[in-house]
């Protein structure tokens, strides 16, 4: 079974540009979620999607956004970049329903690697 | 406050000790509990869960929960280089939200 795919790997952006990263889960996942990783804050989380919905968000401004397609693969946009923004942006794939504990277990993609210069 | 707590470290112990890590979280009412381990430049990976009061043995790592003290905890035994990497605890809530919370993670540099 593969796992979460996320592309691209890398990326180098200059302020003011608009990034868009994509993520592909576990096939029969429903939940994607993604999260912000920095030396200094640790894992932030972003949002998740369910069903093509959001479904939770975190506390990022509006610069953040994404998506879900039918087919459960998720894009994340972040337009007028910042240096701040350079950071690893991973995506989390669950199964996101249902009672079973294993439902809540994620599993993350290897990460996007933004540089904002 | 932040809701997941853990020490940065690095948490340093000689190959073949018991490395001891630990979490304490603010919601009373959280469930679930996760350790995840990330090494260097990768992403993380769930080695451990936990959601009764208690111990949880799988191979050398052990989790340990106490919800009246809010506080869990991975023993790692006979700790080996290999298990040099960043363990992030994570907590989750009883109801929808399926996303947990993480700590920071503690940095664990196993030196033989």
């Amino acid at each position: 079974k593969a796992g979460v795919t996320q592309t691209p790997r890398y990326l180098i952006k200059t302020r003011g540009q608009q990034v868009t990263l994509s993520c592909s889960p576990i096939s029969g996942h429903r939940s994607v979620s993604w999260y912000q990783q920095t030396p200094g804050q640790g894992l932030q989380f972003l949002f998740e999607y369910f069903s093509e919905t959001q479904r939770n968000k975190g506390n990022f401004p509006g610069r953040f956004s994404g998506r879900q397609f039918s087919n459960s693969r998720s894009e994340m946009n972040v337009s007028t970049l910042e240096l701040g923004d350079s950071a690893l942006y991973l995506c989390a794939s669950s199964l996101g329903s249902g009672l079973a504990t294993t439902n809540e277990k994620l599993f993350f993609g290897s990460g996007t690697q933004l540089s904002v210069l | 406050q932040k809701e997941v707590e853990q020490n940065s470290g690095p948490l340093s112990v000689p190959e073949g000790a018991i490395a001891s890590l630990n979490c304490t979280y603010s919601d009373r009412v959280s469930q679930s509990f996760f350790w995840y381990r990330q090494y260097s430049g990768k992403s993380p990976e769930l080695i451990m869960s936990i959601y009764s009061n208690g111990d949880k043995e799988d191979g050398r790592f052990t989790a340990q929960l106490n919800k009246a003290s809010q506080y869990v905890s991975l023993l790692i035994r006979d700790s080996q280089p290999s298990d040099s990497a960043t363990y992030l605890c994570a907590v989750k809530r009883p109801g929808g939200s399926y996303i947990p919370t993480f700590g920071r993670g503690t940095s664990l540099i196993v030196h033989p």
